[in-house]
């Protein structure tokens, strides 16, 4: 079955320290997407990428990182400069900008 | 720049009673509209969208919502609502149809009462 896979599903760190979210889609989209959720809150845009090697930044981008070498990851980077990372990490991806989101399962993420 | 107002966080109904759940608007140009569901420690799924066709459209698992230009709202409804429906609800508007620019309601979530 296609689909969107966000591993680890939890994952601890100490503060200071760098942690990757993987992103894997086997859908064969070109455009994907970070996310942050946070409770009572909505979701918001992090990072995305409409094509490999290229990425923009989304609205809260500051102390998060991304790579896209192959169509199909799009992995993201939670580095020490991010000040409160603790939050629920969402990774959508779509056939096109323009068509709806695809999301993962997610992955909660804990900084101590 | 758009925006979403979900009014309501939390929403109780009793099993076959009506689900109504608000969303309004704000747009400086023809909105698309969309409601997603998240069930709990899963991503977001659609559930239906607007891209100014028909006002009222139907979307999975029995929901519908009604495009009100009048009122700027976008509420989702069922008629009966299911032990499955508990879940939280996204609203969420674009002023173009790129995902990068999708703007989320802060959610509502819905308690369905045996």
């Amino acid at each position: 079955d296609g689909g969107i896979t966000q591993s680890p599903k939890y994952l601890f760190r100490k503060e200071g320290q760098n942690v990757t979210l993987s992103c894997e889609q086997n859908l064969n989209h070109d455009a994907m997407y970070w996310y942050r959720q946070d409770p009572g809150q909505g979701l918001r845009l992090i990072y995305y990428s409409q094509i490999v090697n290229d990425f923009q930044k989304g609205d809260i981008a500051e102390g998060y990182s991304v790579s896209r070498e192959k169509k199909e990851s799009f992995p993201l980077t939670v580095t020490s400069a991010q000040k409160n990372p603790t939050a629920f990490y969402l990774c959508a991806s779509s056939p096109t900008e323009n068509s709806p989101l695809h999301f993962g399962n997610g992955t909660r993420l804990t900084v101590t | 720049a758009q925006s979403v107002t979900q009014l309501g966080s939390h929403v109780s109904v009793s099993e076959g009673a009506l689900v109504l759940l608000r969303c309004n608007y704000s747009s400086s140009v023809p909105p698309y509209l969309f409601w997603y569901v998240q069930y709990p420690n899963q991503g977001l799924q659609l559930l239906l969208k607007y891209t100014s066709a028909a006002t009222l459209v139907k979307g999975i698992n029995g929901f519908e919502a009604e495009f009100k230009k009048s009122e700027t709202s976008f509420h989702l409804t069922k008629p009966s609502a299911h032990m499955s429906d508990a879940a939280e609800y996204f609203c969420a508007v674009s002023d173009n149809f790129g995902n990068e620019k999708l703007t989320f309601g802060t959610g509502t979530r819905l308690t369905i009462i045996p």
